[in-house]
């Protein structure tokens, strides 16, 4: 089975722009969550997507948003980029039951 | 509303010597229980979980944690370390059955194991 992948692996943007990135789901999983990791801490919940609609979502602002579509890939996006939103974004899957998430590689943003 | 502490931000040790990575969590409602570990630059990997049932849980690379509801715990150990474990670690809690649906992750602020020759 495949795992899951992100793109791009590391970007850099300026302030005020905005930005789209990409995720593949496990085979076989129907939940996608994103998460950001600031550098030297832990990974926080920004949103899941099931069947293609947002079914939880964390403390952040709306211009942080997301699509998943009927192929179980995803995509964040995240409008007028401001510095602190440099930061690592993980993409996890999974079928629910377990509680289990699996975790892509992670997309570094950094914002000028 | 879950939280995780991890009680060191770093562990030097020696190779060979034996390792306990601590976590301690809250909530109000029954959770499951993860470790994660993250080599730099790399996305994370499960080292283990506890969902139910046997309060000992074992992982891959010969890891393994002690669920204690009393404490609120769920340490994690190894008897013999290499260099190779060199990496951050993430405890994390999720009250998934009881979240409405969706499965939140909250996780610590990270543990880094050093391993020195």
């Amino acid at each position: 089975e495949t795992g899951v992948t992100q793109s791009p692996t590391h970007l850099i943007k300026t302030r005020g722009q905005q930005v789209t990135l990409r995720c593949s789901s496990q085979s076989g999983h129907n939940t996608v969550s994103w998460y950001q990791q600031a550098l030297g801490q832990g990974p926080q919940f920004i949103f899941q997507y099931y069947r293609e609609e947002e079914n939880g979502r964390g403390n952040f602002p709306p211009r942080f948003s997301g699509l998943q579509f009927p192929n179980y890939s995803s995509e964040l996006n995240v409008n007028a980029l401001e510095l602190d939103d440099s930061a690592l974004y993980l993409c996890a899957s999974g079928s629910g039951g377990s509680g289990e998430l699996f975790f892509g590689e992670g997309s570094r943003l950094t914002v000028l | 509303a879950q939280s995780v502490t991890q009680l060191d931000s770093q562990v030097p040790v020696f190779e060979e010597a034996p390792v306990e990575l601590r976590c301690n969590y809250s909530s109000s409602v029954s959770v499951y229980l993860f470790w994660y570990v993250q080599y730099p630059n790399q996305g994370l990997q499960l080292l283990l979980k506890y969902l139910s049932g046997s309060t000992l849980v074992k992982g891959i690379n010969g890891f393994e944690a002690e669920f204690n509801k009393s404490q609120t715990s769920f340490h994690l150990r190894k008897p013999s370390v290499h260099i190779s474990d060199t990496a951050e670690y993430f405890c994390a809690v999720s009250d998934y059955p009881y979240s409405g649906g969706y499965n939140k992750l909250i996780f610590g602020a990270g543990t880094r194991l050093a391993v020195h020759p």
